[in-house]
């Protein structure tokens, strides 16, 4: 079964604390990673779209990597703004459907 | 662009009441997913479209739910009856050709 899973479920992080959130998966080929924030009350908003074993992006403080089993979310010296949800999502292969995980909850303090 | 748009923004009904969730996915789009959020049980799908015919209805909760894309500009969710376990953030996304989906920013439900 397609499966995500995310850790930790909740990270607290003083400001300029760097950090990583995990996002594993179980799929039946991978068609693409996904990346998301979700600010309170809003819908999620996208950031990264992964595709291959090796393949890293960034933006800003972020920077998202991937390996045939687990992708990280690299947060580099945090900000309060950066507080949000992430969220994590696989594609498998033959659907057009994403299978997102929980969520890692993050708040930066100043 | 406006992005995906959804109305209403805040729905509170009784139980045993119908209500219709609507979305305007972001023009060109040819795929439309349906989501509902709760804490229990995070992002889920319910339903998707492509080029407006539904492709995958396996994670409609049950028969009181049904789904429609009259257009490539327009769709309702439909809960008939509502109860109050149906209460939760209802997400609409929209997509090119498959890729990363644009989310709306989410009907929130009450069902007393």
């Amino acid at each position: 079964e397609d499966q995500v899973t995310q850790s930790p479920e909740a990270l607290r992080l003083q400001e300029g604390e760097s950090s990583s959130l995990n996002c594993s998966y179980t799929v039946s080929g991978l068609r693409g990673l996904f990346w998301y924030r979700q600010d309170p009350g809003k819908g999620p908003e996208f950031l990264f779209t992964l595709y291959s074993a090796g393949e890293e992006k960034e933006k800003e403080r972020l920077k998202a990597t991937l390996t045939k089993k687990e992708s990280f979310l690299h947060i580099t010296a945090p900000k309060p703004e950066d507080s949000a949800t992430y969220l994590c999502a696989v594609r498998p292969d033959n659907t057009d459907k994403l299978i997102f995980g929980t969520g890692t909850r993050l708040q930066v303090f100043p | 662009d406006a992005g995906v748009i959804q109305s209403p923004r805040h729905e509170v009904t009784e139980m045993g009441q119908e209500v219709t969730l609507r979305c305007k996915p972001i023009s060109g789009h040819d795929y439309l997913f349906w989501y509902r959020q709760t804490m229990m049980r995070g992002l889920e799908l319910l339903i998707y479209f492509n080029n407006n015919v539904p492709i995958d209805d396996s994670g409609m909760p049950e028969d009181r739910f049904s789904a429609k894309m009259p257009n490539a500009s327009f769709s309702t969710l439909k809960i008939q009856p509502s109860e109050p376990r149906d209460s939760a953030v209802y997400f609409c996304a929209s997509t090119e050709r498959g890729n990363e989906q644009f989310f709306g920013p989410g009907t929130r439900l009450t069902v007393l």
